[in-house]
């Protein structure tokens, strides 16, 4: 089992609409948890971290964590076109550095 | 500000040469790291330093080898590149590290290596 999943997608949405990124991470001990987007051919830039039970809002962005479930989320709502990029998915284990999955593509259509 | 600067931005190596990926942060963060991005595989940690003077092996270190003599500079070296080590490299740095308190890690522009 890899340490931290998200589908891979593409994940594709119209403009406007929300976008629904998962991930889900198998070191119940996690405690910190990260998203970040990835621009093709550029680096990743931190948005949202969280670390209680709960939904945290950041603007258009609401990260969800479920530690019961092991389960992260990002929500996008009002998806714009400058959406589109790779989010990453991050997990901070006990006693080790930050893990991160393989990313979801998004698209968002005009 | 710069934040983290890397170099070179692209380079094609031949199998057996050797090169070195230069990192610099400006922030004064202790803590540093390289990491290697594959297509599909997600970002895989090759080693990190947490000052000065001291670092340690991530999940993937064989073929690299680290220095940090300075908290700004963070070189990462390849020794007899191979084709396996085609990749995407990253150097990221950050405030803290861990669960201690909340902080995300800052890239750089990264490195796309080719080794043919």
């Amino acid at each position: 089992q890899k340490e931290v999943e998200q589908n891979s997608g593409p994940l594709s949405v119209p403009e406007g609409a929300i976008a629904s990124l998962n991930c889900t991470y198998s070191d119940r001990g996690s405690q910190s948890f990260f998203w970040y987007r990835q621009y093709s051919g550029k680096s990743p830039e931190l948005i949202m971290f969280i670390y209680s039970n709960g939904d945290k809002e950041d603007g258009r962005f609401t990260a969800q964590l479920n530690k019961a479930s092991q389960y992260v989320s990002l929500l996008i709502r009002d998806s714009q076109p400058s959406d589109s990029a790779t989010y990453l998915c991050a997990v901070t284990p006990p006693n080790n550095d930050m893990r991160f999955g393989a990313g979801t593509r998004l698209t968002v259509k005009p | 500000n710069a934040g983290v600067t890397q170099t070179p931005k692209f380079r094609i190596l031949k199998i057996g040469q050797s090169m070195t990926l230069q990192c610099t942060q400006d922030m004064n963060h202790n803590y540093m790291y390289w990491y290697r991005q594959d297509p599909g595989m997600g970002l895989k940690l090759i080693y990190y330093s947490v000052g000065a003077g001291i670092t340690d092996k991530g999940e993937v270190p064989n073929g690299y080898n680290v220095s940090r003599s300075t908290t700004e500079d963070f070189p990462l070296r390849l020794e007899l590149a191979a084709p396996s080590q085609t990749s995407v490299y990253f150097c990221a740095s950050s405030r803290s590290r861990g669960v201690q308190a909340d902080y995300g890690y800052t890239f750089g522009s990264g490195t796309r290596l080719t080794v043919v």
